[in-house]
């Protein structure tokens, strides 16, 4: 049973560039969330999905999009990469039935 | 929204000492999430707790949630080097969002 799997766990961008984050649950997740979190700060909601097609901003969605076409996967794309997206970035799934929330292990980012 | 406030921020512990976590919110809280993160890694799932005057224990480490649902405290005892790691604090308010306090870095020394 994987869980939350994110990948890549680490990546080097170049101001300007997009790439997307990809994320993955086999763990029957109705909602699952990004967050970003900055060096010594907790974590900030990026956006969130509660169904396959349903998605919706968190605090801090400018410079982010998701898309949620099936109810495993919920990838977060960085179109225009900016030193301020410099973070480390957690993917998280829950049961609608079930309050625990499972947290993927992470992507390292970093915009030069 | 809701605001959690953790403090303090910073705590370092001589090694079997007693410590306590505190995590604040402006709004009564639904339910009251503890991780830890041990450093450059992901989140470890502690516990949960929803109802008022509600405790939890598991191997040294209680919370409490208080009655009026707006604070819980974190206590370890007779702390130990694998207790290091930033402890958050999260909170859902009802609205399927889980909100995080900024975090206290734990550090234990020998």
């Amino acid at each position: 049973n994987a869980g939350v799997t994110q990948t890549p766990k680490f990546r080097i961008l170049k101001i300007g560039q997009s790439m997307t984050l990809q994320c993955t649950q086999d763990m029957n997740h109705n909602y699952m969330y990004w967050y970003r979190q900055d060096p010594g700060m907790g974590l900030k909601l990026i956006y969130y999905s509660v169904g396959a097609g349903i998605t919706d901003k968190g605090e801090v969605p400018n410079g982010y999009n998701v898309s949620r076409s099936t109810t495993e996967d919920f990838p977060l794309r960085l179109e225009l990469a900016a030193p301020s997206q410099t973070s480390v970035y957690f993917c998280a799934g829950r049961r609608r039935d079930y309050y625990g929330y499972t947290f993927g292990s992470g992507t390292r980012l970093t915009v030069v | 929204s809701q605001e959690l406030e953790q403090s303090p921020q910073s705590l370092i512990v001589q090694e079997g000492k007693n410590l306590t976590i505190n995590c604040t919110s402006s709004k009564t809280l639904y339910g009251l999430y503890w991780y830890k993160q041990k450093y450059g890694e992901g989140l470890i799932f502690l516990m949960m707790l929803q109802k008022g005057g509600e405790e939890k224990s598991h191997e040294k480490i209680t919370a409490k949630l208080d009655e009026k649902k707006q604070q819980s405290s974190l206590h370890i005892t007779a702390s130990q080097p694998s207790h290091a790691g930033i402890y958050l604090c999260g909170a859902d308010n009802g609205n399927e969002k889980l909100t995080f306090g900024t975090g206290t870095r734990l550090t234990i020394i020998p």
